[in-house]
């Protein structure tokens, strides 16, 4: 079944600076690949998404790379700011099949 | 908009119990998840239902049953609860019955067994 790697478990930057977290996936039948956000003591809510049509996709400072060649895929998130604190999931998935998420990635923005 | 109500908030348990958590969606939503969080694991699938009364055995589904006996709720029970397990049970929900749509999650159900 699909297996997904987040590389970075945690992840510091400067407030105003870019932050990039990667994942990798195995099947290559996966198509569509969320991204979800978890804040301190919340749950998780989705944040942006990228289908396997497109290699690149932006919603404001979010932007998700695409590379189906090496089945790897990003998020960027330019001009951090304090608010983008918490722990992002990546997760990948077919039709017909639930998700796989990813380990998740901590990032702290620091002022 | 809707909401995902899971119960318990907390459940304490015993080395061994049986235990069952409840999750109820009022989305109108087809699909309902079931994954465990655990630190620095991310999160794993134990079952998802497609509709009402389907089951679908996810990556860790050994040591669970689950039930959807209606299309609004979907439970878990853990059939022997492992001494010291501690986790967090988040329920999910999307529309459809693909895997290409959004998630909603509700706010968990943390297990620890004593």
């Amino acid at each position: 079944g699909e297996k997904v790697e987040q590389h970075e478990s945690t992840l510091s930057v400067r407030e105003g600076d870019s932050a990039v977290i990667n994942c990798t996936y195995t099947d290559t039948a996966s198509s569509y690949f969320p991204w979800y956000k978890q804040e301190a003591g919340k749950s998780l809510h989705f944040v942006i998404d990228i289908r396997s049509n497109v290699d690149r996709k932006q919603s404001q400072r979010l932007i998700v790379l695409l590379d189906k060649k090496a089945k790897r895929f990003s998020l960027h998130i330019t001009a951090t700011q304090p608010e983008d604190s918490a722990i992002y999931f990546c997760a990948a998935s077919k039709d017909n099949n639930a998700p796989r998420f990813g380990a998740g990635t901590k990032l702290s923005v620091k002022p | 908009g809707g909401i995902i109500t899971q119960t318990p908030k907390f459940l304490i348990g015993q080395e061994g119990q049986k235990l069952t958590l409840k999750c109820q969606q009022n989305f109108n939503h087809d699909t309902m998840y079931w994954y465990r969080q655990d630190s620095g694991k991310g999160l794993r699938l134990i079952y998802y239902s497609i509709t009402e009364n389907d089951l679908q055995k996810g990556d860790l589904s050994e040591g669970y049953d689950a039930s959807r006996e209606k299309k609004s709720s979907f439970s878990l029970t853990v059939t022997s609860a492992q001494k010291n397990e501690m986790a967090v049970f988040l329920c999910a929900s999307s529309i459809g019955t693909g895997g290409q749509n959004t998630l909603y999650f509700g706010a968990g159900t943390r297990l620890s067994v004593l």
